[in-house]
């Protein structure tokens, strides 16, 4: 079945450092998305990417989906103490009886040292 | 807008009993998920309604887990009898559609969590 790994699995920052995690699908993803879990919070949407090679930025946030369709990135710049939290990418099926199902990735966790 | 509510936000019990999880999505949005999550790990799809219709239940362990969502709106999931194992976060999200090629965003609520004894 379709697989979403994300690397790191945990990443320590100090504050004002940049911050990457990857996210790598085993299939072709027709679109992806991110979501951010706050510490005893749940999936807050991010942003949802379509277009092979997308490039999309939130602030301090800059997304990517790649050429292939079946890797993506989320970069942080200058991360803050509000940045804490657990990143997620989630991808959909494509095609097969589980056509429509999200499958996520099992996160990076960052922390932000001040 | 009032966000997807999820009842109870805590719940412990012990092996072999039952136990419910209620939600209640965001007025006007047709398809309901229910997610199990482990610590450390990214939520898992146990099924997935549009409408009343159960469409993909494929991840749901139909021995002991079972959902309805009557009426389209209000979904439960119960658990019968509960294991160790289950113990969880059960997380509810709605979205206001569900083409299958452009997915729109989830919007969870902030989940059930489950300690089975």
């Amino acid at each position: 079945g379709q697989q979403v790994m994300q690397i790191p699995q945990y990443q320590h920052v100090q504050e004002g450092e940049d911050f990457t995690t990857y996210c790598n699908s085993s299939t072709t993803l027709s679109n992806i998305q991110w979501y951010k879990q706050r510490p005893g919070g749940h999936p807050v949407f991010l942003i949802q990417l379509v277009k092979s090679g997308e490039v999309k930025k939130q602030k301090r946030l800059t997304f990517q989906f790649g050429e292939a369709k079946k890797n993506s990135s989320l970069h942080i710049t200058a991360t803050q103490t509000t940045d804490v939290g657990t990143y997620f990418c989630a991808g959909p099926n494509a095609g097969g009886t589980s056509y429509g199902k999200l499958t996520f990735g099992q996160g990076t966790i960052l922390t932000v040292h001040p | 807008e009032a966000g997807v509510v999820q009842s109870p936000r805590y719940k412990i019990i012990e092996k072999k009993q039952p136990v419910a999880f209620w939600c209640n999505p965001i007025s006007g949005h047709n398809t309901l998920y229910w997610y199990l999550q482990n610590l450390g790990q990214g939520p898992e799809l146990l099924i997935r309604y549009e409408n009343e219709e159960a469409v993909d239940d494929s991840q749901l362990p139909k021995d002991r887990f079972s959902a309805e969502r009557l009426k389209g709106v209000d979904s439960t999931l119960k658990i019968q009898p509960a294991e160790l194992g289950d113990s969880a976060v059960y997380l509810c999200a709605s979205s206001p559609i569900n083409s299958g090629v452009g997915f729109n965003e989830q919007f969870f609520g902030p989940g059930t969590r489950l300690t089975v004894l």
